[in-house]
């Protein structure tokens, strides 16, 4: 089966730092690009950040430019996200996503991990 | 950016009947390749958005055929031919042609 499981959210102060992981599983991780996308309570999906399968073509939301950094680790089968300096504009939902190459477009989501930000 | 704008915002729909929905993008989303980079995700309480149509018209595998994906440039409509209770939930247009990737600001559709 086809899956996609975060991990690693949870409670922090301001100006702290969090790392999120995103276990993949029953594909060729290696040969995805992925990307992470956030969602605050009651607000759409933001896209966040995206990185190709060999670990290339690192992208930011301007938001997160700076302070976040995607990276993976293809023989883990595991996407990260470490964020520093949270502010209490990045609490949210954080999804892992799976981007299918032909029509770009996020075909498998993960179920994503919670990042609450407060002191 | 390219800003994403839905239409409408909320939509109570009968079950049964059909449903429309707008999204209309800053610019055009048609690409290099002949494509429209335009897809559809549902987004049902308590879970991630599933992507439901891509470049504007391609149903995703395991989407019923009652979900139509249309449009070209700017303009774009999804439309459920006859709305079933289990498609309640908010339905997103997210473009793909230029980085950042946008989304619309969602559609709430509930049963009337």
């Amino acid at each position: 089966e086809v899956q996609l499981v975060e991990s690693g959210g949870g409670l922090v102060q301001p100006g702290g730092s969090l790392r999120l992981s995103c276990a993949a599983s029953g594909f060729t991780f290696s040969t995805y690009w992925m990307h992470w996308v956030r969602q605050a309570p009651g607000k759409g999906p933001v896209w966040v950040s995206q990185i190709k399968g060999d670990g290339s073509n690192i992208k930011y939301a301007d938001s997160v430019k700076g302070r976040f950094t995607i990276s993976r680790d293809n023989a883990k089968n595991t996407l990260y996200l470490q964020m520093n300096s949270l502010s209490n504009e990045d609490a949210g939902v954080y999804y892992c996503a799976r981007d299918d190459p032909g029509p770009q477009a996020f075909d498998i989501w993960g179920q994503g991990t919670m990042v609450t930000v407060s002191s | 950016d390219i800003v994403m704008t839905q239409s409408p915002l909320s939509l109570p729909v009968t079950p049964g009947e059909p449903a429309s929905i707008s999204c209309r993008s800053s610019q055009s989303l048609l690409s290099r390749n002949g494509y429209n980079q335009l897809d559809w995700y549902l987004q049902k309480p308590g879970q991630p958005p599933q992507l439901l149509i891509s470049l504007a018209s391609n149903r995703a595998s395991g989407v019923p055929d009652r979900f139509s994906g249309s449009g070209s440039g700017t303009d774009f409509t999804l439309k459920i031919s006859r709305v079933e209770a289990e498609d309640v939930g908010v339905y997103y247009c997210m473009q793909t042609l230029q980085i950042p990737w946008t989304f619309g600001q969602g559609t709430e559709v509930e049963i009337k």
